[in-house]
């Protein structure tokens, strides 16, 4: 168990549809990312919060949006769904030290019908 | 920029025998490398990491690491293979002394027969 945790574990919805994934980090992790996972893209990274700010942006689609609230747990609000979100959405965190590892939660599993 | 290219898609070894898992890295910066693991309907797991101290890393389950600067290596090592290490294994990238975004390979699958 890596500390991460994340909701829901599964998701099933219909395309042009809206979700929200939620991500709680490690006790003490400032950083939050995201990540999606899927058979042609691979691992992806798509944004990065610290401390409340965004930091960084990867491949995230305009549709997509992210936030980290006041207590660090963070959201990524998926809206007009496509087929083609269907995916594995990790979230990690990362303490601020000298290695940086960063720790992942199971994951959710979003299929858009 | 930075990316790493691991080297197969798939090994295959018979249980008890060494592992090895190729990976060549790329980055502009001193960077920090990585290998996670995902098992089967699992979530990433870190097996070991590189920092720029030690050019021999050794993580958990028995797996070890050495960082080749001159070749822009970082393969995965195992003397002896366990049917538990069936799973795919993910060469990762990163800044070293920054908190900042993973760059994947695009996995190599092991296989482990008896």
């Amino acid at each position: 168990d890596s500390g991460v945790t994340q909701t829901p574990k599964h998701l099933i919805t219909a395309t042009g549809q809206r979700v929200t994934l939620r991500c709680s980090p490690r006790s003490g992790d400032l950083s939050v990312y995201w990540y999606q996972q899927s058979l042609d893209q691979g691992l992806q990274f798509l944004i990065q919060y610290y401390n409340g700010e965004e930091r960084a942006k990867g491949n995230i689609l305009e549709r997509f949006s992210a936030q980290q609230f006041p207590d660090l747990h963070s959201e990524l609000n998926l809206s007009s769904l496509e087929l083609g979100d269907s995916a594995l959405y990790f979230c990690a965190s990362s303490v601020a030290g000298t290695t940086y590892e960063q720790y992942f939660g199971p994951g959710t599993r979003l299929t858009v019908t | 920029a930075q990316s790493v290219t691991q080297l197969d898609s798939h090994v295959s070894v018979s249980e008890g025998t060494p592992v090895l898992l190729r990976c060549n890295y790329s980055s502009s910066y001193s960077p920090s490398l990585f290998w996670y693991v995902q098992h089967p309907n699992k979530g990433l797991q870190l097996l070991l990491k590189y920092t720029s101290a030690a050019t021999l890393v050794k993580g958990i389950n028995g797996f070890e690491a050495e960082f080749k600067k001159s070749e822009t290596s970082f393969h995965l090592t195992k003397p002896s293979a366990h049917m538990s290490d069936a799973a795919e294994y993910f060469c990762v990238v990163s800044l070293y002394g920054t908190a900042s975004k993973l760059t994947f390979g695009t996995g190599t699958r092991l296989q482990v027969t008896l």
